[in-house]
């Protein structure tokens, strides 16, 4: 069965970072595009960034260029998110999801189960 | 940026009742619109790709439609496992954007 598994999260002061990781079982990892999608509480859902399956291609929404970093280890099966210079309005929770080919698509599916970024002093 | 914006914000319907959801795109976007549920307390979940491809798995009760900047979701009639939240996503061009949401509640 197909599953991610972010991991993580937790309570961080402004300026500060982080790094979400993102397991993946039950398909062959480098086969496939992976993204990064946030939900803010009680808000709907922000596509953050994405990375193809050999990690030669990233991409970033603009209110995360610069600070935030995808990456992936295709020998670890694991997709990250290195986060810097956090910002209250980056509180969320942050999913990791699956794309249907190796090339970026933004198709995304499944959907881990999330993992919560609390940005406050 | 593409604007995604759905109509309405929130439904009431009850089992039984077939209901639509409208999602309008700031300019075309082809046929790149994905359709996502997501529950209270729960990931979302892929219901249509490719605006009217049925994702493995999904109930044949859900239908997509449209292409270009105007396109629908159609549930023939409501289960109680529907009520839920439902997104349009474009996957036309970066940055990837979603509407902002469609809440369907019980009559």
């Amino acid at each position: 069965e197909v599953h991610v598994l972010e991991s993580g999260g937790g309570l961080i002061q402004p300026g500060g970072s982080l790094r979400l990781s993102c397991a993946a079982s039950g398909f062959t990892f480098s086969s496939y595009a992976m993204s990064w999608v946030r939900q803010a509480p009680g808000k709907g859902l922000e596509w953050v960034s994405s990375i193809s399956g050999s990690g030669g291609g990233t991409y970033y929404a603009d209110s995360v260029k610069g600070r935030f970093t995808i990456s992936r280890d295709n020998s670890k099966n694991t997709l990250y998110l290195q986060m810097n210079s956090l910002r209250a309005e980056d509180t969320a929770l942050y999913y990791c999801a699956k794309d249907f080919q190796v090339a970026v698509s933004g198709r995304f599916d499944p959907w881990g189960q999330g993992t919560l970024v609390t940005v406050s002093s | 940026d593409i604007q995604m914006t759905q109509s309405p914000s929130s439904l009431s319907a009850s089992v039984g009742d077939r209901v639509t959801i409208t999602c309008r795109a700031s300019q075309s976007i082809r046929s790149y619109l994905n359709w996502y549920q997501q529950k209270p307390g729960k990931a979302p979940k892929l219901l249509i790709y490719a605006a009217s491809s049925l994702q493995s798995g999904v109930p044949s009760g859900f239908s997509g439609g449209g292409s270009g900047t105007d396109f629908t979701l159609t549930i023939s009639s409501l289960q109680p496992e529907d009520f839920a939240t439902y997104y349009c996503q474009q996957s036309y061009s970066f940055p990837y954007t979603f509407g902002q949401g469609t809440k369907l509640e019980i009559k």
